[in-house]
C-alpha cells in the first residue's frame, strides 16, 4: 500500500510569500502530524489532526497553520514566509496516533530566499 | 518540560565494534520512548519502541527509569547501520525528538 505522500518535495519561496503543504496519509490513516526538521533545532512538532481536528500543537508561531480535510489529506500553511522557515517539513500518519506506529513521509525541502 | 537529549551529535565506530548511542529524557510520568532511524536518501522510520522490549536490525534499547535512558545498542556495529539515529518520546499524540546522532561505521 501507498505510504505517506507529500507534495511538493522541492519548493523556493521569497520572503514575505505563503506556502501551503500537502499531505496524503496512508489509506485508513486518520491521524496526521507535521515536523520541522533543521540542521539546528533537529526535528520539531507543529501539530497533529485528527478527524479534521487539531488534538495538539507545537511551539510555533501562528504564522504556521494546519487542516485536515474529510479524507485524511492534510495541508500545512505557513504565511509571511522568513528566511528562517527554510527547512524541512516532514508529515507523518498513523491509523489513531495513540500507541500506533507512525509512518513519516519523505518530506518538502522549503527554501526561503 | 519534557526533553529529548542525545549528547552526541556524531559517533564513529569501528566495523565490528559494540554501538551504543544514548539517550536521556525528562518527563514527569510514564515515558512511551523509541529509537527512529534515517538511512541515506531515505526516509525517517521506526526502529524500535521500549513497550516492545525487541531487537530489531541487531539493535536493542533497554529504559532505565532511574537513570532516565534509554541507549540505544548493537553488540557488533555493521557497515549498514551509518545513519542518522534519533531518539524520541510520546507525549499525548506528539512525538518529541532529540536532535539526532550520526552513526558513522569505519571500515
Amino acid at each position: 500500500k501507498a505510504g505517506v505522500t507529500q507534495t511538493p518535495r522541492y519548493l523556493i519561496k521569497t520572503r514575505g510569500q505563503q506556502v501551503t503543504l500537502s499531505c496524503s496519509p496512508i489509506s485508513g490513516h486518520r491521524s496526521v502530524s507535521w515536523y520541522q526538521q533543521t540542521p539546528g533545532q533537529g526535528l520539531q512538532f507543529l501539530f497533529e489532526y485528527f478527524s479534521e481536528t487539531q488534538r495538539n500543537k507545537g511551539n510555533f508561531p501562528g504564522r504556521f497553520s494546519g487542516r485536515q480535510f474529510s479524507n485524511s489529506r492534510s495541508e500545512m500553511n505557513v504565511s509571511t514566509l522568513e528566511l528562517g522557515d527554510s527547512a524541512l517539513y516532514l508529515c507523518a500518519s498513523s491509523f489513531t496516533g495513540e500507541g500506533n506506529t507512525i509512518y513519516f513521509g519523505e518530506g518538502s525541502w522549503l527554501t526561503v530566499v | 518540560a519534557q526533553r529529548v537529549t542525545q549528547p552526541e551529535k556524531l559517533l564513529s565506530v569501528f566495523k565490528g565494534a559494540p554501538v551504543e548511542l544514548k539517550c536521556n529524557y525528562s518527563y514527569s510520568g510514564s515515558p512511551e520512548l523509541f529509537w527512529y532511524v534515517q538511512y541515506s536518501r531515505q526516509r525517517l522510520q521506526l526502529l524500535l519502541r521500549h513497550i516492545s522490549r525487541e531487537s530489531i536490525k541487531g539493535f536493542t534499547a533497554d529504559l532505565n527509569k532511574g537513570e532516565t535512558s534509554f541507549h540505544l545498542k548493537k553488540p557488533f556495529a555493521q557497515e549498514e547501520d551509518s545513519a542518522m539515529y534519533y531518539c524520541a518520546l510520546k507525549k499525548d499524540d506528539k512525538i518529541i525528538f532529540g536532535k539526532g546522532t550520526r552513526l558513522h561505521i569505519l571500515p
